[in-house]
């Protein structure tokens, strides 16, 4: 079945100490969107790339960057992990050929910084 | 900006019952999406339904529909015969265009269906 997948699903660091989470697709879908969710909060979005243009949130703090290599890769790096950072990170894409308008998700990565 | 409020934090209703979350929107805009993603405890955010602006007809899956009411700027969400699987986190969201705009969600609605 096409769909979304985040690995690791779990991810534990260190204050301070730079992380990598990863979002494959296999709907080959041009946009792809990261979003953190904090504990019983609604999802926020950090930034999206439609192919290979990169478009950032206003809000988005400095220490969040992504990069996209191919259609199907999508990463976020956290530079400098802050507690405040904890969260589940989602991925999620889109087609503006299926319309565009409905995202899907993938099962999210959580983040633990010690 | 847009915005979308979920004024009901938490509901709770018995198995095969029917229960219903609320939604209200804020756009300046005439052609929009509306959603409702299911987050079950496992949290993978799932498209429950959606319903087009420009649409003057509920949409509706299975045992979900929704009340669109335009003028209003209110889009509920109606579960019908409520099955324990139920159980989850309902967001609220809304998208302005096509292609690569974001969703808007709302701040959630933690359903529980009892046994």
């Amino acid at each position: 079945d096409a769909m979304v997948i985040q690995n690791p699903r779990y991810q534990v660091t260190q204050f301070g100490k730079p992380v990598t989470l990863s979002c494959s697709q296999t709907l080959n879908h041009n946009v792809m969107y990261w979003y953190q969710q904090k504990s019983s909060q609604a999802p926020k979005l950090l930034f999206h790339y439609y192919d290979k243009d990169f478009n950032n949130e206003a809000d988005t703090p400095d220490n969040f960057q992504s990069r996209r290599p191919n259609t199907s890769f999508c990463f976020l790096d956290i530079r400098s992990p802050g507690l405040g950072d904890a969260a589940m990170y989602l991925c999620a894409t889109s087609s503006p050929a299926e319309g565009g308008e409905t995202q899907y998700f993938g099962p999210g990565t959580r983040l633990l910084v010690l | 900006a847009q915005t979308v409020t979920q004024s009901q934090p938490e509901m709770s209703v018995q198995e095969a019952e029917t229960v219903t979350l609320s939604c209200t929107y804020d756009t300046s805009e005439n052609n929009y999406y509306l959603f409702w993603y299911k987050q079950p405890p496992s949290r993978q955010m799932i498209l429950v339904i959606r319903q087009e602006a420009y649409k003057q007809q509920n949409a509706t899956e299975n045992r979900f529909s929704v009340n669109f009411q335009k003028a209003a700027k209110s889009f509920s969400l109606k579960i019908s015969d409520s099955q324990l699987g139920d159980t989850a986190m309902y967001f609220c969201a809304y998208s302005h265009n096509f292609g690569n705009e974001k969703l808007t969600f709302g701040t959630g609605t933690r359903l529980t269906i009892i046994p």
